[in-house]
């Protein structure tokens, strides 16, 4: 079983829908939690983290965390062609090492 | 306006070749980390260091050394090139302790092993 795991995808939506990714992870013990967004050709850059149980809201992105069921999600809402990337989930521990999940690509259709 | 800096943005190396890949962060931050990113793979920790002259192997760290003489500074040194390490390579750093704040990650090299 990987340590961090994503819904495969790739995930189409079209623009303006709620494009929903998730993630779950095995390590009981980890601490903070992110999501990156990887462009073609590019690197990760942060769009959220999120440490506590609960909701956390920015602009069009809702970052939600579940630490008992080990499951983090990110909704994106009013979707747009320019969100279209790959997604990555990252679980970091006590040490500050993150791991990855493989990544779920999203696309939004015009 | 924080920065992570890889050395190269493309290389390619033959064969046996002892490669040398660097990576500066000006954000004063104690973690750095190499990672390498192939398709249908994601992103793989090949090391990663949580202060200067400390280190510790991440998931693939076989045919890879590092090195990090000074804080911000931190290099992925491949022994003798092979083609499967043909991949990006991505360089990122954090802050440590109980912080544990995002990871920043340097724009990449794409090494080309032939």
């Amino acid at each position: 079983q990987k340590e961090v795991e994503q819904n495969s995808g790739p995930l189409s939506v079209p623009e303006g829908a709620i494009a929903s990714l998730n993630c779950t992870y095995s390590d009981r013990v980890s601490q903070s939690f992110f999501w990156y967004r990887q462009y073609s050709g590019k690197s990760p850059e942060l769009i959220m983290s999120i440490y506590s149980n609960g909701d956390k809201e920015d602009g069009r992105f809702t970052a939600q965390l579940n630490k008992a069921s080990q499951y983090v999600s990110l909704l994106i809402r009013d979707s747009q062609p320019s969100d279209s990337a790959t997604y990555l989930c990252a679980v970091t521990g006590n040490a500050g090492k993150s791991t990855f999940g493989d990544g779920t690509t999203l696309t939004v259709k015009p | 306006d924080v920065k992570v800096t890889q050395s190269s943005r493309y290389l390619v190396k033959r064969t046996g070749e002892k490669v040398f890949l660097e990576c500066v962060q000006d954000m004063d931050h104690e973690n750095m980390f190499w990672y390498r990113q192939d398709p249908g793979l994601g992103l793989r920790l090949i090391y990663f260091s949580y202060d200067v002259k400390m280190k510790e192997k991440g998931d693939i760290p076989e045919g890879y050394s590092v090195s990090r003489e000074k804080k911000e500074r931190f290099s992925l040194i491949l022994e003798s090139a092979s083609t499967n390490q043909t991949s990006m390579y991505l360089c990122a750093s954090s802050f440590g302790g109980a912080r544990n704040t995002e990871a920043f990650f340097g724009q990449g090299t794409r090494l080309t092993v032939v």
